[in-house]
């Protein structure tokens, strides 16, 4: 079985640019999650998606940062514009639902750096 | 809202020996998971153990155990055996237990590096 994949691994963008981070869930996973780790400071969530709705986005810092999860398979993470606060390292989790759903998988995380 | 702390930035301990790291976190739930993840360098975050708030008796997989205080809010790891294998980062971790959707988000503390010696 794959695991969570993202996709880049590690991106160094310039303030102002457009970045997209990719997470391939596993399969038949309906939940998704983002999170993300400032340098120093603990991981911090982002947003849910239950398939592809939205369950929780309390997490998102502000409204530079788009989720979304098309077809509720792989989902986009998208900064626009992007600030050097911005920067650290964004992981995305998946779980199934049922028994067993607290079990969160994660990616490898994608190192963003924002110059 | 919870808070998860983890005191430890860094331990280190010698290849063999049993080392405890620190946990304390704050909640007005009643009914929690605690974990304890573990990322090796360059390599994804798993899962290393799990406790249900609900259950007095400790958790353990294999050379790890916890030592859970519920009154206390304290949640350690301790890892017997030390191998090399787990120099990582370990990250304590809350969710919320039950109902759907965002509740099955986690809190997760800072992290404290651990490095085993050889």
């Amino acid at each position: 079985e794959a695991g969570v994949t993202q996709f880049p691994s590690h991106s160094v963008i310039e303030k102002g640019q457009t970045v997209t981070l990719r997470c391939d869930p596993i399969s038949g996973h309906d939940n998704l999650y983002w999170y993300r780790r400032v340098m120093g400071k603990e991981i911090k969530f982002l947003l849910h998606f239950v398939k592809e709705s939205k369950q929780d986005e309390s997490g998102m810092p502000n409204n530079r940062f788009l989720a979304e999860r098309t077809g509720g398979t792989y989902s986009t993470l998208k900064v626009q514009p992007a600030e050097l606060e911005d920067s650290g390292v964004y992981f995305c989790a998946s779980s199934h639902t049922g028994p067993g759903s607290y079990e969160q998988y994660f990616g490898p995380g994608t190192r963003l750096t924002v110059t | 809202a919870q808070t998860v702390t983890q005191s430890q930035p860094e331990m280190s301990v010698q290849e063999a020996e049993t080392v405890t790291l620190s946990c304390t976190y704050d909640t007005s739930e009643n009914n929690y998971y605690l974990f304890w993840y573990k990322q090796p360098p360059s390599r994804q975050m798993i899962l290393v153990i799990r406790q249900e708030a609900y259950k007095q008796q400790n958790a353990t997989e294999n050379r790890f155990s916890v030592n859970f205080q519920k009154a206390a809010k304290s949640f350690s790891l301790k890892i017997s055996d030390s191998q090399l294998g787990d120099t990582a980062m370990y990250f304590c971790a809350f969710m919320k237990h039950g109902g759907g959707g965002s509740n099955y988000k986690l809190t997760f503390g800072k992290g404290t590096l651990l490095t085993v010696n050889p």
